[in-house]
């Protein structure tokens, strides 16, 4: 089974700043992925980032890069330079890369950008 | 930029009827998904669904639920007895082929209240 853990139910950040939104996993499984979604007020589910297990770089998505430390279990998002619109909740995910490859999903983190 | 669709955006339903969500996955899509998230809860699995079948569910996604493709391009949700617990968030994702890369994209949701 996989677990996502994410610590932090709010953060609040002055705007033009960098933020770390942290995650911590749990899997028994060699090969995963891990996925971060933004979730406006709004409601729709967006994507922003992927790593892969194996991938040996810490993914990035302009203002957007993934601190994939492995051997932490850790798979933080940064967002730098941080804009009103990042406003939002915030979730870390988690799939095998076998299978159906269903998502599971922390616990989310609130980000409020503060102008 | 091609893109799930889903309807109705918002259901309101009495407990004890049935009702069936929709969605338009990505054309070229093969493997689909229900998620479901009750408000400010995090994002929960129900079911994938490839080559016409299902191929993992949840324990939420008992026998009052059940999910079908009936032509090439529509999935859907039906839960055939509302529940006051079903009032929540439903969203559908698709996902392409494996490759490389697994995102999944996200419908907007369908929001449903049961009374």
């Amino acid at each position: 089974a996989q677990k996502i853990t994410q610590t932090q139910p709010g953060m609040f950040v002055q705007e033009k700043e960098a933020v770390t939104l942290d995650c911590t996993y749990d899997t028994s499984d060699q090969s995963y992925g891990l996925f971060w979604y933004k979730q406006p007020s709004s409601g729709e589910m967006i994507f922003l980032i992927y790593q892969g297990s194996y991938d040996e770089q810490n993914a990035t998505e302009g203002r957007y890069s993934l601190n994939f430390q492995k051997a932490r279990k850790s798979a933080n998002l940064v967002i730098s330079a941080s804009q009103l619109g990042d406003s939002a909740m915030y979730f870390c995910a988690m799939s095998p890369n076998f299978g159906n490859e269903k998502l599971t999903f922390g616990t989310g983190t609130r980000l409020t950008i503060i102008p | 930029e091609p893109e799930v669709t889903q309807t109705p955006s918002h259901q309101v339903t009495q407990m004890g009827q049935e009702v069936i969500l929709r969605c338009v996955p990505i054309s070229n899509h093969l493997y689909f998904y229900w998620y479901r998230q009750i408000l400010g809860q995090k994002v929960e699995f129900l079911v994938s669904f490839y080559n016409n079948e299902i191929s993992e569910k949840s324990e939420i996604f008992d026998d009052q639920f059940s999910v079908e493709r009936p032509d090439g391009s529509n999935f859907t949700l039906k839960i055939r007895s509302t529940k006051l617990e079903d009032s929540a968030m439903y969203f559908c994702a698709s996902k392409g082929d494996r490759g490389s890369y697994n995102e999944q994209f996200f419908g907007p949701g369908t929001r449903l209240t049961v009374l």
